[in-house]
Parts: structure tokens; C-alpha cells; sequence
């Protein structure tokens, strides 16, 4: 039972380079989202999907874009790789009713930007 | 926009004892959900205890337990006959109850346990 898997585990960039995190999950949430955390800091919004084809942002949404092609697929995307982006990007899922329901998030991706 | 605040950093406390983590949060919601997450070293996300709004009585989940004082929009955490694989970051996070089930966190407080 796999659970939320994210690839790759970790990650160093330049400045500039691009590159994507792939985020599956294997519970058929209709809900999944992108959480980065900074040294010393709680988790942050990116960005969120409530459906196949539908993403919408979140609380710290800049220089980042995210697909949700497959409903069990959410990709996050960095265009231009920044130093400010160094963090670890936690996955996360859940089911669409309107209780409150359980997140799972996955291991976290560590990316460092030199 | 609603806030989680977690006043203290740190937190120490001695094993088998008891500790309590503080957590208040800011909303203008009526109906939304409360948890506790832990956070240890390998940085995965644990749920540890989860709090609905609408109801009155608090949380328990073996030794996590919480305190939701609605009015005072405060939430703490105590863990009782502490281990020490409870030595971990806590966070505090809050869910609206509409659709979305985004969380917003606070800080975090870092619990060691002393042997």
C-alpha cells in the first residue's frame, strides 16, 4: 500500500534550471496538494487540485505551475529554479466530502538551489 | 484569512511526565476542524488527533489528548507518560469545513524528552 509517493526523494539544482516534482497517489482522492516548508517553518500552500484538469492556487503560489492530468498524478513545476525555492515540497491527498477530511501527505522532496 | 499561532519553540519534558503543547488559531468560520500533526526527524507528517468544531467534547487518542476552547479559539495538545519517541515537531493546523480540506499551520513547537 503505497499510500502518496513523491519523485525524486531529493534534488540540487542551479539557478535557473527547471525541473518537475511528480506527486501519485494510490487511494483515488479526488483532492491533492503541494505544501513547501521552509527552515524552522510550518507547511505552506502552493498550489491544490479538487479534480482531474482542475488546479487552483494557493498561499505561496509564485514561480511554481502544477498539473493534475491524471487523477492520481499531480505534477509540480519550477521554470526557472530560484535560491528562495530551496525547501522541502511535501505531496499531499485526500477525498473530496466536506468533513474535514484525513490528509495524507507523502515523504517530502528536498530541493536545494544553488 | 485564518492564523495558527504556536507560542512556544520549544518544548522539554521529562520522560513518563506529562506536557502540553499551546496552539491558538484565528477565524471568522463557524465550522471547521482542528488536528495535531507530528513531525519527527525523517520529516514525515503524522496525524496524531483531530478536533470538528461542532463538537463540544475533546479529542483523545490513547495518550494525546486536546483541550478546544472554542470561545478563547485555542487548541493545546497534552501528552501524557511522555516517551521518548514522542521527541518531535508539533504543529498545530486548522481546516476550513468546506470543501478543500486545506490546511493552514502554525510554526511549530519542538518537543524534546529528557530520559
Amino acid at each position: 500500500n503505497a499510500g502518496v509517493t513523491q519523485t525524486p526523494k531529493f534534488r540540487v539544482l542551479k539557478t535557473g534550471q527547471s525541473m518537475t516534482l511528480l506527486c501519485a497517489q494510490d487511494m483515488n482522492h479526488e483532492y491533492m496538494y503541494w505544501y513547501r516548508q521552509d527552515p524552522g517553518m510550518g507547511l505552506r500552500l502552493i498550489h491544490y487540485s479538487v479534480g482531474e484538469g482542475t488546479t487552483a492556487k494557493g498561499e505561496v503560489p509564485d514561480g511554481y505551475n502544477v498539473s493534475r492530468l491524471k487523477k492520481q498524478n499531480f505534477l509540480l513545476g519550477l521554470e526557472s529554479a530560484a535560491p528562495s525555492q530551496t525547501s522541502v515540497y511535501f505531496c499531499a491527498s485526500s477525498f473530496r466530502t466536506v468533513y474535514g477530511n484525513t490528509i495524507y501527505f507523502g515523504e517530502g522532496s528536498w530541493l536545494t538551489v544553488v | 484569512a485564518q492564523t495558527v499561532t504556536q507560542s512556544q519553540p520549544e518544548m522539554s519534558v521529562q520522560e513518563a511526565e506529562t506536557v502540553t503543547l499551546s496552539c491558538t488559531y484565528d477565524t471568522s468560520e463557524s465550522d471547521y476542524y482542528l488536528f495535531w500533526y507530528k513531525q519527527p526527524p525523517s520529516r514525515q507528517m503524522i496525524l496524531v488527533i483531530r478536533q470538528e468544531a461542532y463538537k463540544q467534547q475533546n479529542a483523545t487518542e490513547n495518550r494525546f489528548s486536546v483541550n478546544f476552547q472554542k470561545a478563547a479559539k485555542s487548541f493545546s495538545l497534552k501528552i501524557s507518560d511522555s516517551q521518548l519517541g514522542d521527541a518531535a515537531m508539533y504543529f498545530c493546523a486548522y481546516s476550513r469545513g468546506d470543501a478543500g480540506n486545506m490546511l493552514t499551520f502554525g510554526g511549530g513547537t519542538r518537543l524534546m524528552v529528557k530520559p
